[in-house]
């Protein structure tokens, strides 16, 4: 079962368009994360959201936590070949007995020049 | 350099052979977790420390893996008898947990490439 679901699976878009990934779960996080991978390369982590509601953003990049904690979504505006890759959202799950990171499955987008 | 360190981060093995991977954590983590990850898919669990205690393991750990962190430090994952099945991305993590006080963010390593032929 994956806790966490990210939509869509894959993102082919020109560049210079806006786009929207997104991270929904049924459970509570105590925080998420977002990360980019590329090709043979371990994630980089991106940004951590933690209060509900709450609303970063990194030059191009604007994440949103859920106000339940439960889902999270990244918009992308003007997309550039360079934010090519596999983003990949992760959630903390402090309430549990056992409190680990649960990963989605990512989002692959290709921005073409 | 502070970063999260595997090695290899390369591994060609042949099938039956057994291989082991290295991970040393960011200094001050005290949680490190192992992932393996095959083309177009997220990281899938397999088991993580907190200090020197393995708190859990994934059932896609089967029992030809096996990981330690036997000083609470850096950690092995060794699997035996490679089939070629295991060929994939095999990503260390660490973090604080989330009882220390700190941000539980976790910083991956690059990751060993495991083929096995």
């Amino acid at each position: 079962t994956q806790l966490l679901e990210q939509s869509p699976q894959f993102l082919s878009i020109q560049e210079g368009e806006n786009l929207t990934v997104y991270c929904n779960s049924s459970s509570v996080f105590s925080s998420l994360q977002w990360y980019r991978q590329e090709p043979g390369e371990g994630p980089v982590l991106l940004v951590t959201v933690v209060t509900g509601g709450e609303v970063k953003k990194l030059k191009r990049l604007t994440f949103q936590f859920g106000d339940a904690r439960k889902d999270s979504s990244l918009h992308i505006t003007a997309a550039q070949p360079g934010d090519t890759g596999l983003y990949l959202c992760a959630g903390d799950d402090r309430g549990s007995t056992l409190g680990r990171l649960y990963f989605g499955r990512g989002t692959q987008l290709t921005v073409w020049p | 350099d502070t970063g999260v360190s595997q090695d290899p981060r390369h591994k060609i093995t042949k099938r039956g052979q057994n291989v082991t991977f290295r991970c040393d954590p960011i200094s001050e983590h005290n949680r490190l977790y192992w992932y393996r990850q095959t083309l177009g898919q997220g990281p899938e669990f397999l088991t993580y420390f907190q200090n020197e205690a393995q708190l859990e393991k994934s059932r896609l750990l089967s029992d030809r893996f096996s990981a330690e962190r036997p000083k609470g430090s850096f950690s092995t994952l060794e699997i035996q008898r490679t089939e070629q099945g295991d060929s994939a991305m095999y990503l260390c993590a660490s973090s604080l947990a989330w009882d220390s006080g700190g941000n539980t963010e976790a910083f991956f390593g690059q990751g060993t490439r495991l083929t096995v032929v």
